[in-house]
């Protein structure tokens, strides 16, 4: 297996621009979820999803971040409009039965 | 709120040595995880403890958890320059599949 995909891995957009990061996660991972990782805050959870429902969207900053799972293969995750705040390396990771997360590279996402 | 806070935040010891880095946490847990960071890249899952479990081994890596202090170490033996990286514990707190990630604690290990 490939491992989880993210795309793009580098993403440079002016403040006010949509921003649209993408996941692949391993076959038959039902988990998905997504990430931001920042030096001041840490690794924060977003949102995660079970069976491509989300179950826990408390983690989403404001009303500017959507994410949706269309399938057991794909996830988005939406920033509109994008604020330099929003610059952060973005991690979407995905877990079967067991509980360990496999995570993807990353979309390291600059605004400026 | 963090769950997890690592300590210490920076660790820096010579290739052979062991590493040692605690995690302590708030909250009742079912299991906590250890992850490993590379530099500019994902984190990859290293060991999982059940709460019921006080110690386990991988390799060259041993983990403790005493749920009584809510704290749980990490030791790497012989260590290596490839053991160069940022370590996090994770913590269910009660949901098994969401965990909090900690603070992580940076490690280099010099050649």
């Amino acid at each position: 297996d490939a491992g989880v995909i993210q795309s793009p891995r580098h993403e440079v957009t002016e403040m006010g621009q949509e921003v649209t990061l993408r996941c692949k996660p391993i076959s038959g991972h039902d988990y998905l979820f997504w990430y931001r990782q920042t030096m001041m805050r840490g690794l924060e959870l977003l949102i995660y999803f079970n069976n491509n429902v989300p179950i826990d969207d408390s983690g989403m900053p404001e009303d500017r971040f959507s994410a949706k799972m269309p399938n057991a293969s794909f996830s988005t995750l939406k920033i509109q409009p994008s604020e330099p705040r929003d610059s952060a390396v973005y991690f979407c990771a995905s877990s079967g039965e067991l509980y360990e997360q496999y995570f993807g590279p990353g979309t390291r996402l600059t605004v400026t | 709120s963090q769950q997890g806070e690592e300590d210490p935040q920076a660790l820096s010891i010579q290739e052979g040595e062991n590493a040692t880095m605690n995690c302590s946490y708030k909250t009742s847990i079912n299991n906590l995880q250890w992850y490993r960071q590379n530099s500019g890249r994902g984190l990859v899952h290293l060991i999982l403890i059940r709460s019921n479990e006080r110690e386990k081994h991988s390799g060259r890596l041993r983990v403790t958890l005493d749920t009584s202090k809510k704290s749980s170490s990490l030791l790497i033996t012989a260590s290596r320059a490839a053991d160069t990286a940022s370590y996090f514990c994770a913590t269910d707190a009660g949901g098994y599949q969401k965990v909090t990630f900690g603070t992580g604690t940076k490690l280099q290990v010099i050649p």
